[in-house]
């Protein structure tokens, strides 16, 4: 159980574009998503907090007007990365809780390029 | 949410038991210990928890010390898949969607070899 999938695995876009990776929990209702982002060679970092239904909070720095996060249903987040450029270039990791247990599931991670 | 230290990395022989310590000295008394692993570009798996007992999975075994300043992470017959970054994380729970944040530091890197 607890099965988070994300979509695409991999996403290689112009720079100007936009691009919106998909999480997914596929076995339980996720009340809270978080997505994070890493660096090559770095630790994750998270980027923001969603609750369904809620407008999403930011952490510090990161630029909500770039990084838009929908989470509509109980079941899927949307991370939609706009006007991309190559230092947004990185592994976009969601994690979800299902607000019972005290345990948050991570998805498998979309690799994002920016040309 | 209280930090955490852990070794940058660690080697085991395969088959032998990886005992990952953690250090969290500053930990507060509704603050849990999970434990997580990234194996090379994939996300991190969920591998256990704990508050203030000692937890066993299929995965692992998670021991806290009395004083719970500090655990240790045992696989007890490692394997070549083992090998990954293992972050310690302490975090909080208050229910429902009230979820602490997971800050995730550098982790320890185990290499499992035949």
């Amino acid at each position: 159980g607890a099965v988070v999938s994300q979509h695409p695995s991999r996403v290689i876009c112009k720079s100007g574009t936009s691009v919106k990776i998909e999480c997914r929990s596929l076995d339980f209702q996720a009340t809270t998503m978080f997505w994070y982002r890493q660096f090559p060679k770095k630790s994750l970092m998270l980027m923001a907090t969603s609750n369904e239904g809620s407008k999403a909070t930011y952490e510090q720095g990161v630029e909500k007007d770039k990084f838009l996060i929908n989470h509509a249903s109980l079941t899927l987040s949307t991370l939609t990365v706009t006007s991309a450029h190559p230092e947004d270039s990185s592994f976009y990791i969601c994690s979800a809780g299902t607000g019972s247990t005290d345990t948050q599931y991570f998805g498998p991670g979309t690799r994002l390029t920016v040309l | 949410d209280a930090k955490t230290t852990q070794p940058p990395s660690m080697d085991c022989a395969e088959g032998r038991a990886a005992n990952l310590p953690c250090n969290h000295s500053t930990i507060s008394g509704n603050e849990y210990v999970y434990w997580y692993r990234q194996i090379h570009s994939q996300g991190p798996q969920y591998i256990i928890h704990g508050l203030k007992n000692n937890e066993t999975n299929e995965m692992a075994s998670l021991i806290i010390t009395e004083d719970r300043k500090s655990s240790t992470l045992i696989l007890p017959h490692a394997t070549l898949r083992d090998t990954a970054v293992y972050y310690c994380i302490v975090s909080k729970y208050a229910g429902g969607t009230s979820y602490g944040k997971l800050t995730f530091g550098q982790g320890t890197i185990l290499t499992v070899h035949p």
